[in-house]
């Protein structure tokens, strides 16, 4: 079944840099784009971007235009979120979510399913 | 940037109840709107896509409709497990943008 698999949990101080990793299963790596979504706690949920596994190229939402970072690694199919300039509102979980979707004759529709369990990142002092 | 509200934010409901939850855009997104369901600690899961069409093993009591601006989540028989967060999300434009949310509960 197709499956997101996270990296774990992690604690970083203001000013620093987070990755964090997606492993996708159960499905042809490069044939989805990949979203990052991200949730502060008690809040909603918050679009970061997406990353085209095949080609690489990348759509960054503007609030985090220089300070996010997509990329993937298509021979283990994982693809990773990096965030740098830490603040103490960066600390959320973050999701990663494949986008599925399907074209008719007139249009083309896309949402996000499945997602991945979430990785909380944590940023305090 | 497109916006989007939900109404009410927060509902109390008891369990066979029909439930009806509101997602407005700020301006024509046709039908780019899909619903999903989140449970404390746990990811959004996928209900609607496409305003209308069920996601694979989802429940028939979930139905959505609406298009243009207005668009609208309904349960119809409220079951325990229902009880969660749901938010719409506009797939008309980047960014994507979900609505805040409604929070369904136990009266």
């Amino acid at each position: 079944q197709v499956q997101l698999v996270q990296s774990g949990a992690e604690v970083k101080k203001p000013g620093a840099s987070v990755k964090v990793s997606c492993k996708a299963s159960g499905y042809t790596f490069t044939g989805y784009y990949m979203h990052w979504v991200r949730q502060a706690p008690g809040q909603g949920l918050e679009w970061m971007g997406w990353i085209n596994p095949n080609s690489g190229g990348t759509n960054y939402a503007q609030k985090f235009q220089g300070r996010v970072t997509m990329t993937r690694d298509t021979s283990i199919s994982t693809a990773y979120m990096e965030l740098s300039r830490l603040r103490s509102d960066d600390t959320a979980v973050y999701y990663c979510a494949r986008e599925g979707g399907y074209c008719s004759s007139t249009s083309c529709h896309d949402w996000f399913d499945p997602w991945g369990q979430g990785t909380l990142v944590t940023v305090s002092s | 940037d497109i916006q989007m509200t939900q109404s009410p934010s927060s509902l109390s409901a008891s369990v066979g109840d029909r439930v009806t939850i509101t997602c407005r855009a700020s301006q024509s997104i046709s039908s780019y709107l899909n619903w999903y369901q989140q449970k404390p600690g746990k990811a959004p899961k996928l209900l609607i896509y496409a305003a209308s069409s069920l996601q694979s093993g989802v429940p028939s009591r979930f139905s959505g409709s609406g298009s243009g601006t207005d668009f609208t989540l309904t349960i119809s028989s409220l079951q325990p497990e229902d009880f969660a967060t749901y938010y719409c999300q506009q797939s008309y434009s980047t960014p994507r943008v979900f609505g805040p949310g409604t929070k369904v509960d136990i009266k």
